[in-house]
């Protein structure tokens, strides 16, 4: 059972334009959530995460924002640029879990010129 | 800066043959990890290691076995490669001091092919 889920496995978004990647995880354990960037032939990098404790996190042009009763999280990149061309991938990790992280199938990103 | 680094980054092997994929990490790190990435099945993990000697199994650790030495090095081992087993390879790994925001650093990863 996939308890963390990104349903849509793509997205195109014009240059300058917002991009709001979904992802929805089904264990109320979780507490912990992460968003990691992946270009081909390359290995994840940390993009930004959140705490169950807050429903907002921002890092300059990534925002996450974290709805705990929806057990739903969104990444929105603001504006979006061709680099942000890549694989995004939701991660949760639960209490306890000692860093063991749940990854979503991942969404491709394609920010048009 | 952390550094997780894979011995190779592309790797052919035939079916039947032992494979060994090594990682090390540089910060002293106490958790490693290994994952593999396939199209449409995202981030699948194998084998985790909380400390040296040890090692849990993942999600997928069927097929795989790992070491782990010495802290800074997590080897995963194909005892018998499949073509099943044509995949992403990817090492992580983590602080493990317990903080809520411990967070995985990935190596690049290594492209096994078996034929």
């Amino acid at each position: 059972d996939q308890q963390v889920k990104q349903n849509s496995p793509s997205l195109s978004v014009q240059e300058g334009r917002i991009s709001i990647l979904n992802c929805d995880y089904t264990n109320s354990m979780f507490d912990y959530f992460l968003w990691y960037k992946k270009y081909p032939a390359e290995g994840p990098t940390f993009l930004i995460s959140i705490s169950s404790i807050k429903d907002k996190n921002e890092d300059g042009r990534f925002t996450v924002f974290l709805n705990k009763s929806a057990k739903h999280l969104s990444l929105h990149i603001v504006p979006s640029q061709p680099g942000d061309s890549a694989v995004y991938f939701c991660a949760a990790r639960g209490t306890g879990a000692n860093s063991k992280l749940t990854f979503g199938k991942g969404i491709t990103l394609s920010v048009r010129p | 800066d952390v550094k997780v680094t894979q011995s190779s980054r592309y790797l052919v092997k035939r079916t039947g043959e032992k494979v060994f994929l090594e990682c090390v990490q540089d910060m002293d790190h106490e958790n490693m990890f290994w994952y593999r990435q396939d199209p449409g099945l995202g981030l699948r993990l194998i084998y985790f290691s909380y400390d040296v000697k040890m090692k849990e199994k993942g999600d997928i650790p069927e097929g795989y076995s790992v070491s782990r030495e010495k802290k800074e090095r997590f080897s995963l081992i194909l005892e018998s490669a499949s073509t099943n087993q044509t995949s992403m390879y990817l090492c992580a790994s983590s602080s493990g001091q317990g903080l809520i925001t411990d967070t995985q650093y990935f190596g690049p990863g290594t492209r096994l092919t078996v034929l």
